[in-house]
């Protein structure tokens, strides 16, 4: 069965400092995806990667796909209160093409 | 921005009773899913739905579960006799071509689905 591990499960740091946050798997993906999502509301696409070691920037946000494409990393510069959520991966598998989400890392921005 | 709505939000029923859960997908999308979230716990997919029929789905979407598309705008999930265990947020998504080849999932915001 294929697993994603988010970690940390629970982040909270001060606006203006910078953290990472990873997804983890021991199979390979064929392509992941980055999901936030905030409380009563469905999760919000952010970004796909899929090839071996791509990094994608979305404003403040740099994701990264491992070079064997089995994990990946949101690194977050002077976060901000409004980055505040649950950031989800979800990897599609490189063998049978199954979805699956990993449990989420919290992130809370203290002001 | 075109989006997924949901109705209703919250839902309570009874051990047993029958619920359909409605989903108003992105209209040009082709490709339509349901998924669970336990309180805590991950986002789960159950089924995905794809040119009238099912295309694939999990060891959760059991006989107990079903979908349909009975007019050209709403997805349905019908849960015929709700168990404990079925207490959930319930998110439809559609997404413009299969998901698997990594065309995005749009969410709606969700049923909260809770079984007394």
């Amino acid at each position: 069965t294929q697993l994603l591990e988010q970690s940390p499960q629970f982040l909270s740091i001060q606006e203006g400092e910078n953290l990472t946050v990873y997804c983890n798997s021991s199979s390979v993906f064929s392509s992941l995806q980055w999901y936030r999502q905030e409380p009563g509301e469905g999760p919000v696409l952010l970004v796909t990667v899929v090839t071996g070691g791509e990094v994608k920037k979305l404003k403040r946000l740099t994701f990264q796909f491992g070079d064997a494409r089995k994990d990946s990393s949101l690194h977050i510069t002077a976060a901000q209160t409004g980055d505040t959520g649950l950031y989800l991966c979800a990897g599609v598998g490189n063998r049978d093409d199954k979805i699956i989400f990993g449990k989420g890392t919290r992130l809370h921005i203290l002001p | 921005e075109p989006e997924v709505t949901q109705t209703p939000s919250h839902q309570v029923t009874q051990m047993g009773q029958e619920v359909i859960l409605r989903c108003v997908p992105i209209s040009n999308h082709l490709y339509f899913y349901w998924y669970r979230q336990i309180l805590g716990q991950k986002v789960e997919f159950l089924v995905s739905f794809y040119n009238n029929e099912i295309s694939e789905k999990s060891e959760i979407f059991d006989d107990q579960f079903s979908v349909e598309r009975p007019d050209g705008s709403n997805f349905t999930l019908k849960i015929r006799s709700t168990k404990l265990e079925d207490s959930a947020m319930y998110f439809c998504a559609s997404s413009e071509e299969d998901n698997r080849q990594g065309s995005p999932l749009h969410f709606g915001n969700g049923t909260r689905l809770t079984v007394t």
